[in-house]
């Protein structure tokens, strides 16, 4: 299963932008790139996904690298309600749709 | 509209019983998972359910481990003879189709083994 790699954390302030960056070498041409984000007591949530082209949508923009080894979580202006783990997953193709999920990364916001 | 439904959202119960989950999905979603989530840990997938085909059970970690589905409604994840390992938040997700569509996740059934 190919894997991904991401910080364990990151910090942030309000209102300022925050890029999570993701690495994925050994993704594979039909590997979509999901994110999806965990905050307290709650299951995780969808963020964004794509596969080869950036995408935007009203949570977050993901900007994936040209040779698509490595991807960025873009929030645009960071939040409270923003802080939680942050996972970044590749997407199997195929007839399996399970999410192989690591540890993601833990954003902090500070006001 | 309605999400992911999970009950209880809070079970503890005694070492050796069994204990059964309930999953209710978004109507329509053809997909439907199990994952397990120990604490302050990633998830771990237990097992799928796509359509009429036979479930995906690959993430099971024993036979004490078993779910269902009737259709494409209800799924209920049974772990018999419970062990304090067992002690995780069982989450359960849905979605459309496989891989490229975004899983639906409720928050969970949170089980304590005492």
């Amino acid at each position: 299963d190919a894997k991904t790699t991401q910080p364990n954390s990151m910090e942030s302030n309000e209102e300022e932008p925050v890029h999570l960056p993701c690495n994925h070498s050994t993704i594979s041409g039909t590997d979509y790139i999901h994110w999806y984000r965990q905050l307290p007591s709650q299951g995780p949530e969808y963020v964004i996904h794509g596969l080869t082209s950036n995408v935007n949508n009203r949570m977050a923009s993901l900007a994936i690298a040209e040779d698509r080894k490595s991807s960025t979580l873009i929030l645009h202006r960071a939040t409270l309600r923003d802080a939680a783990v942050y996972y970044c997953i590749l997407g199997p193709g195929g007839s399996q749709g399970n999410l192989i999920f690591g540890k993601g990364t833990k954003l902090s916001v500070k006001p | 509209g309605a999400g992911v439904s999970q009950s209880p959202s809070n079970k503890v119960t005694e070492k050796g019983k069994d204990v059964e989950l309930r999953c209710d999905p978004i109507s329509g979603h053809t997909a439907l998972y199990w994952y397990r989530q120990r604490l302050g840990q990633g998830l771990e997938f237990l097992i799928y359910f796509q359509g009429n085909s036979a479930p995906d059970k690959s993430g099971l970690p024993s036979d004490r481990f078993s779910a269902e589905r009737t259709g494409e409604s209800v799924s209920t994840l049974t772990i018999q003879r419970t062990q304090q390992e067992d002690s995780a938040v069982y989450l359960c997700a849905s979605s459309l189709r496989t891989s490229s569509q975004p899983q639906h996740f409720g928050d969970g059934t949170r089980l304590s083994i005492l």
